[in-house]
C-alpha cells in the first residue's frame, strides 16, 4: 500500500531536549516536505527536499533541521525544542516527474508535538 | 507571491442542507494547480480534488462539486445534502508546480454538520 509513515503519532517533551520525528515513504517519490499546522494559519511549509541530499527552507524553517540521506526518509529534527514549536506536524511526498498528470501530495498521519 | 484565502472560519449547518466553502487564490503564474483536502476529527489529511488552471470544467463527485472560476480566482467547494460525517476542517491549497515545492494552504474552514 502506498503510504507516508510518520512516527511518533504523539510526542510530549520538555524545552531543550532534542527530538526527531521520522518520515518514510514507499512510493519512490523525489519530493518530500514537512508542514506544521496551527489554528487559523493552515499548514505552513518548514522544509522540503527535491531529492537525496537536496533540501531547502520553506516558510517557517527557524528551529528545525532536516536531512535526506536516503530517498525514502526525511526526518525532522528539533535540536532544542521550545514551547512555540508545539504544533501538529505533517510529512508529505509526491513525484516530480508526474507533476503534469493528476498527481497529488501524499500526507502522513501527522505528529502532535507538545513542548512543555 | 501566492496566497490562498478561506474567509469562512467556521460554518454550521443542519444535516441535509447544502453548504458552499469559499476559496480565493492569488498567483502570478498562468499555470497552477488547486486542491481541496479534508481533515476529519481524527486528524489525517484526505485528498479530495486537484484542478489544473487550464481546465475550467466544474467537477462533480457524488455529493461534492467544485466550481472553478479563473475570472474571480475562486475555487469553491459545495457539499449537497450534507451529512454528519462531512464535519471536518477543509483546506484549499494552491501549487504553482503541481508536485508540492510551492504548495500554499489556506487557513481552513471548520464545517460542523448537526444532526
Amino acid at each position: 500500500e502506498a503510504q507516508v509513515t510518520q512516527n511518533p503519532r504523539y510526542l510530549i517533551t520538555v524545552t531543550g531536549k532534542k527530538l526527531t520525528v521520522t518520515c518514510s515513504q514507499n512510493m519512490n517519490h523525489e519530493y518530500m516536505s514537512w508542514y506544521r499546522q496551527d489554528p487559523g494559519l493552515g499548514l505552513r511549509q518548514i522544509y522540503y527536499s527535491m531529492n537525496v541530499e537536496v533540501t531547502d527552507k520553506g516558510d517557517v524553517p527557524e528551529g528545525y533541521k532536516v536531512s535526506r540521506k536516503e530517498k525514502r526518509n526525511f526526518p525532522l529534527i528539533l535540536e532544542s525544542p521550545s514551547p512555540n514549536q508545539t504544533s501538529l506536524y505533517f510529512c508529505a511526498s509526491s513525484s516530480v516527474r508526474t507533476a503534469s498528470t493528476n498527481e497529488k501530495l501524499f500526507f502522513g498521519s501527522g505528529t502532535q508535538l507538545s513542548v512543555l | 507571491a501566492q496566497k490562498v484565502t478561506q474567509a469562512q472560519t467556521e460554518i454550521s449547518v443542519v444535516e441535509k442542507e447544502d453548504v458552499t466553502l469559499d476559496c480565493v487564490y492569488e498567483t502570478r503564474d498562468t499555470t497552477y494547480y488547486l486542491f481541496w483536502y479534508k481533515q476529519p476529527p481524527s486528524g489525517e489529511l484526505v485528498f479530495l480534488i486537484r484542478r489544473n488552471s487550464f481546465d475550467e470544467q466544474n467537477e462533480i463527485s457524488g455529493r461534492y462539486s467544485w466550481n472553478f472560476q479563473k475570472s474571480t480566482s475562486s475555487f469553491n467547494f459545495t457539499i449537497t445534502a450534507s451529512q454528519v460525517v462531512d464535519s471536518a476542517v477543509y483546506f484549499c491549497a494552491l501549487s504553482e508546480d503541481g508536485y508540492g515545492q510551492n504548495f500554499v494552504f489556506g487557513p481552513g474552514t471548520r464545517l460542523s454538520v448537526l444532526p
